[in-house]
Parts: C-alpha cells; structure tokens; sequence
C-alpha cells in the first residue's frame, strides 16, 4: 500500500484565492482525519469522516473551511476565501476501526 | 515582528544512552494511547501503542509505560540512535472511539 497520499506538498497561494486540499485515504480505512500544525497551536484536529460521514467537524476554524469526502478514496479540504493566517502545515490521516492513525505527508501552505 | 510559538521541552542524549520522553495527559476516561515520531517534513508516524488495561507494551527499542493514576506516558528508547532525532508525540483517545488528542510533542536530539 502507498499509504495516505495528499496533494499538492506546496502550496503558495495569494490572500482571498480558494485553496483545495487533497487527500486518498488507505483501502480499506473506514476514518479519515484532517489536522492542522502551526507552532502557535501544534497538531489540531478540524474534522473527521466515518464511512464517508462527517462526525464532528468541531475543529473547523471558520466557515471559511470545508471538508467533504465523496467516497471512500477521496477528500478534500477547502479554504474560501484563504487568508495569511491559514498558512500551516495540513495533514490527512486514516485508521481502521480500533487503530493508530496513519499520516499523509502533508501538504504546507503559505498564504501571502 | 518576533513570533511566539510553541516552545517545545528538547531532550539531548549522547548516542548509545537511553532516552525518556514524558507525557501527562489529561482525560482519565482516556483508554488508548499511541506514541508518534514526526521527523522535520514529514507526517507523524506511529511507534507504538498501549490501552489501558496494560501498564507496559514493548516493541523494537522501545518501551510505553503507562500509569493511570498520575495519569502519565513515557516512551523509552534503548540505545538511541541519531536517526531517532525528531519530534515525538503522545496521543490520547477521549470519549469517541478512534478520535485523538495530541500532546504539543518533545523533541529529541541526539548527539554523536
């Protein structure tokens, strides 16, 4: 298995362009996460799917932010409008019920 | 301006010492724990885990103990090695079956 895979790994994008994160959880994997790591805050949960449902999504700053994951192989995260203070590294994981998480490598925006 | 952000606790060992790292965490319902190394760009990658009902799981060089009552990780590493050199964080699962608390991590640099 190639393990969680996110795209792009870089992002520089201008202040108020829509940014979309991506992100291909393990097969068979039935969560998927997303976290935020800032040296302000460190690793932050902002959402999490069960089966493709989003079950608590009490991390998600603003509105700003949205998640969806249309099946089980593919979620996104996006920022709209994106603003300086979103730049962060974001990170995709998945587990199986009962397990560890499995981290993508990220991917680290930088909004200017 | 001066940015403020996490200062996270470094722990320096010479190579070939052993190493512990400390985690207090904060939920006692919490009942499974999973300890994470994060080396610089890249995802935090599971070493290994333990539940509550143990008080001690060993792997390849390392050692999770877990002490409920002061409410207190360690992850011992045996003759550390510099590839060890990264940031290791302990990780807690509160209430909802698979969601994860994070600790700010300790970074863990190895002298030669």
């Amino acid at each position: 298995d190639a393990g969680v895979i996110q795209s792009p790994r870089h992002e520089v994008t201008e202040m108020g362009q829509e940014v979309t994160l991506r992100c291909k959880p393990i097969s068979g994997h039935d969560y998927l996460f997303w976290y935020r790591q800032t040296m302000m805050r460190g690793l932050e949960l902002l959402i999490y799917f069960n089966n493709n449902v989003p079950i608590d999504d009490s991390g998600m700053p603003e509105d700003r932010f949205s998640a969806k994951m249309p099946n089980a192989s593919f979620s996104t995260l996006k920022i709209q409008p994106s603003e300086p203070r979103d730049s962060a590294v974001y990170f995709c994981a998945s587990s199986p019920l009962g397990g560890g998480y499995t981290f993508g490598s990220g991917t680290r925006l930088t909004v200017v | 301006g001066e940015s403020v952000g996490l200062h996270l606790p470094t722990l320096s060992v010479q190579e070939g010492d052993n190493s512990i790292i400390n985690c207090a965490y904060s939920n006692s319902a919490s009942d499974y724990f999973i300890w994470y190394k994060q080396e610089s760009g890249k995802g935090p990658q599971f070493i290994i885990d333990i539940r509550s009902n143990m008080d001690k799981r060993q792997g390849q060089r390392v050692t999770v103990l877990l002490n409920k009552t002061v409410k207190h990780l360690s992850l011992q590493i045996a003759a550390t090695q510099p590839g060890d050199s990264a940031v290791y964080f302990c990780a807690e699962n509160q209430y909802n079956f698979n969601k994860f608390y994070f600790g700010s991590g300790t970074k863990l640099n190895v002298k030669p």
